[in-house]
């Protein structure tokens, strides 16, 4: 079954480096997102992203954030200066359109 | 320590049970509706899936009722298994695909053998 790979599985990083997330969607799928999810708590829309262009982006999704789509193959999440508060799971998600609507198995970011 | 999240609720069944697993969504112009389970440290896993123009829908061993007069979703799992033991989310959508998915809080299900 195709698989939406996320990488690193974790990452540590200093409060106020720049973190880059990366992900492949399914080679077929049109719709890439972002999603975060804070320890216990539900997940959250952080931003779709669609023929090479943002589609939605949530109001957590501020200049803080950005995505990118370097090549054919991968979607990038890339977070300035980060925060303590930025310490979360962030999920890649692809779809074609609403159907196969699928996640990856995150990246656990944590800000020290 | 770490930070106190979101209390879910937690709903306990003995395994070979039925369980139900509800759900109160927000917009009423959503029309897409997923059910999703995690298990802990990993992605939600998709479960199945329902347009506002139905109110029913199944899988194996699940089904899907939608009542949009009130708002409501949720997800029975028949036989219950050890292996359904996760947190379930319901989600919401509107649009083609654009638009992202507005999760619900999520119930802890644990299934006692």
């Amino acid at each position: 079954e195709p698989e939406v790979t996320q990488t690193p599985s974790h990452q540590v990083t200093q409060m106020g480096q720049e973190v880059i997330l990366r992900c492949v969607p399914i080679s077929n799928h049109l719709y890439f997102y972002w999603y975060r999810q804070i320890l216990g708590q539900k997940v959250e829309f952080l931003v779709s992203f669609y023929n090479n262009e943002i589609s939605e982006k949530s109001e957590i999704f501020d200049d803080q954030f950005s995505v990118e789509r370097p090549d054919g193959s991968n979607f990038t999440l890339k977070i300035r200066s980060t925060k303590l508060e930025d310490s979360a799971m962030y999920f890649c998600a692809s779809s074609q359109g609403l159907v196969g609507y699928t996640f990856g198995s995150g990246t656990r970011l944590t800000v020290v | 320590g770490e930070s106190v999240g979101l209390h879910l609720p937690t709903l306990s069944v003995q395994e070979g049970d039925n369980s139900i697993i509800n759900c109160a969504y927000s917009n009423s112009a959503s029309d897409y509706f997923i059910w999703y389970k995690q298990e802990s440290g990993k992605g939600p896993q998709f479960i199945i899936d329902i347009r506002s123009n139905m109110d029913k829908r199944q899988g194996q061993r699940v089904t899907v009722l939608l009542n949009k007069t009130v708002k409501h979703l949720s997800l029975q799992i028949a036989a219950t298994q050890p292996g359904d033991s996760a947190v379930y989310f319901c989600a919401e959508t509107t649009g083609g695909g654009a638009d992202g998915l507005t999760f619900g809080k999520g119930t802890h299900l644990i299934i006692q053998p």
